[in-house]
């Protein structure tokens, strides 16, 4: 069965912090995996998306990891700012497929 | 990038009457589109899967005669949520893919809430 699991399920930093969220999946065959950033009522926006052959991918202060091999992703925010405060969700697609495998979102709270 | 709208963005209704909601992809030509329901604080949970012109396929224990959808064009989905009640009350998102494309692109969202 395909899985995503997100860790933690919430967070509290103090803007400016650094902070990084997990993902593992089983999803098979693997075709890409993404990160949305859903603020509350609204639809998810994309941050980054990774194939099997990508390693980093980083979009402004961003920056998602994807290890193939252990089938965990990660997404790291640099100098935290509170319109991060948000939903984070970890979304794998299978090869040859349209169905996502969502994750159950990372809350991320981040104070002054 | 893919831009998707939804249409309201939120309705207030009573119980027993339907709301539509609706779909648009706006500068593609979507040859699928999902909808998909998210309860507070918990991930999105598909409902759905249409094909322009065909009949939507529906996921494991989401009732089709309650949840009517319609993809009539390449750009517009509707979802009709008949005989609303209040256990119907959640947040209604639709995302859109393109012809050979293996991404989804997400709508705003549509706030329900059913008196």
């Amino acid at each position: 069965k395909n899985q995503v699991e997100q860790s933690p399920q919430s967070l509290i930093i103090l803007e400016g912090k650094n902070c990084t969220l997990q993902c593992n999946y089983t999803v098979s065959p693997f075709s890409n995996l993404r990160w949305y950033k859903q603020d509350t009522g609204r639809g998810p926006v994309s941050l980054t998306i990774m194939t099997f052959s990508e390693n980093t991918k980083s979009n402004g202060r961003y920056t998602a990891t994807l290890d193939a091999d252990t089938k965990q992703s990660s997404l790291h925010i640099t100098a935290s700012q509170l319109s991060d405060s948000a939903s984070y969700i970890c979304v794998v697609s299978a090869y040859g497929g349209n169905m996502l495998t969502f994750g159950g979102g990372t809350r991320l709270m981040v104070k002054p | 990038g893919a831009v998707v709208s939804q249409h309201p963005s939120r309705v207030i209704c009573k119980s027993g009457t339907s709301v539509k909601i609706e779909c648009r992809s706006l500068d593609f030509q979507a040859t699928t589109m999902f909808w998909y329901r998210q309860f507070p604080k918990q991930s999105l949970m598909l409902m759905a899967t249409s094909n322009e012109g065909s009949k939507a396929t529906y996921e494991q224990g989401v009732e089709k005669d309650k949840f009517l959808i319609n993809h009539a064009s390449l750009t517009l989905s509707t979802l009709t949520v008949t005989s609303a009640h209040p256990e119907d009350s959640s947040f209604y998102i639709c995302s859109a893919s393109g012809t050979g494309a293996n991404e989804q692109f997400f709508g705003p969202g549509t706030r329900l809430t059913v008196l």
